[in-house]
Parts: C-alpha cells; structure tokens; sequence
C-alpha cells in the first residue's frame, strides 16, 4: 500500500561525505517534494519538481541539490554533509493540480 | 508567496474535552486547506481538508472551519481520545496551478491525557 518510498529509514554519515536521498512514488504524480523536519521549525520546503528534470528552489536549498531523471523519482543529494544538516527528510508527491499530496515515511540522516 | 502561521505550538487537553488548532494564511488566492497528523516515528497523513468554497467539513470527531475573509482556519477535534496524541500541522496553497507548493504551518504537538 505504500505509494511514496524514500530508500532509507535512518542514515548515518561522516562529515564531507556526499550523501544520496531518494525517493520513489508509484502513482505518476508530476510534482514532488523534499522537506526537513526540525523540533519548532516545522517542514520546510528545499527544493521541489513539477516535471522531469525541472526543480525549484525551496525556502532553504543551500547546501542541497536534487535531481529529476525519470517521472517517479526525485533524489535529494548533500554535497558535502555538515553536521547542520543532521535532521529527518520527507518526500512528498502530488498531481499537477496538488491534489492527491503524500509523504514518504521519511529518512533520518545523522551526520558525524 | 504564501506564509502560514499556526498556533499553538504545544496543546494538552484532558481525554474527553476538545482541542481547537489554529492557522492564518496570508495569500488570499489559496483555495485548499488540508491538516496533516503526525503521530511518532511516522509520515504525516491527511487527515481532513477545505476548499474555499466551503465554510466548514465534519467526519466524526473532526471538524475543520475556515473564514475566507479573516484568511483563517481551523482544526476542531471533539472527545478527545489518546490516540489522537500527535503533531498536527495545517497547510494551503492554490490548487490547479502547475508548480504549486503547499505551505505548511509550523505544527502542533497535542497531547491527550488519560
């Protein structure tokens, strides 16, 4: 039943380390999302796609980028980890209009 | 763009009596307000939504009102249970609009003690 799947459930990597995030959705939504999610922060939007190999930024992409290959998944990848940006990532997925909107059970990334 | 402000960021209610989350938007062109749940360890899931043409939905004990002219919107839940224990967070954004992001709301930890 599970229609949004990012790869990893807990991650831990070095400091420096280049760091791929990804997600899957089977439900042929064009748009999709990545998020963090910090304590008091909320989700807050890094990068977003509404079709192959299209990306917006988000609210906070420094230090992120995201690529867009095929129509069912979007990647997320930290250039070069920081311990700033140990937190946990939710994907999400929707339809063109928005309808339809679905996270992704999310990865918590532990950088050391 | 779209800014949402939710308040409060923590709730505890006894089991039984009510809790009443509230968000304002700020862009007057979103049409579509859904409220997510959160529960620990897991993916925030939809839980009900508005349109703007609508003034109030119900399912159950979930209630969710919106005031257009005011730009706000709120999340009832009746007899609360603890199961209902969770992060709450409200949303909008402009449905049919390609490239639409949702904007979330910061989130609300609600605590229902037995």
């Amino acid at each position: 039943d599970v229609k949004v799947t990012q790869s990893s459930r807990y991650l831990v990597k070095r400091t420096g380390e280049k760091v791929f995030l990804e997600c899957v959705q089977d439900m042929d939504h064009e748009n999709m999302f990545w998020y963090r999610q910090d304590p008091g922060l909320g989700l807050r939007l890094i990068y977003f796609s509404y079709d192959v190999k299209m990306k917006e930024k988000g609210d906070i992409p420094e230090g992120y980028s995201v690529s867009r290959e095929k129509k069912e998944r979007f990647s997320l990848i930290l250039e070069s980890a920081s311990t700033n940006q140990t937190s946990m990532y939710l994907c999400a997925s929707s339809l063109r209009e928005g309808v339809g909107y679905t996270f992704g059970s999310g990865t918590r990334l532990t950088v050391v | 763009g779209e800014n949402v402000e939710q308040h409060p960021s923590t709730l505890s209610v006894q089991e039984g009596d009510s809790a009443v989350i509230k968000c304002t938007y700020s862009d007057s062109a979103s049409n579509y307000f859904p409220w997510y749940k959160q529960e620990l360890g897991k993916r925030p899931q939809l839980i009900i939504d508005i349109r703007s043409n609508v003034g109030e939905k119900k399912d159950q004990r979930i209630a969710v009102t919106l005031n257009k002219t005011a730009k706000h919107f709120s999340l009832h839940i009746t007899e609360t249970q603890p199961e209902d224990s969770a992060v709450y967070f409200c949303a909008a954004t402009r449905l049919g609009w390609t490239g639409n992001q949702f904007y979330f709301g910061t989130g609300t930890s609600l605590t229902v003690i037995p």
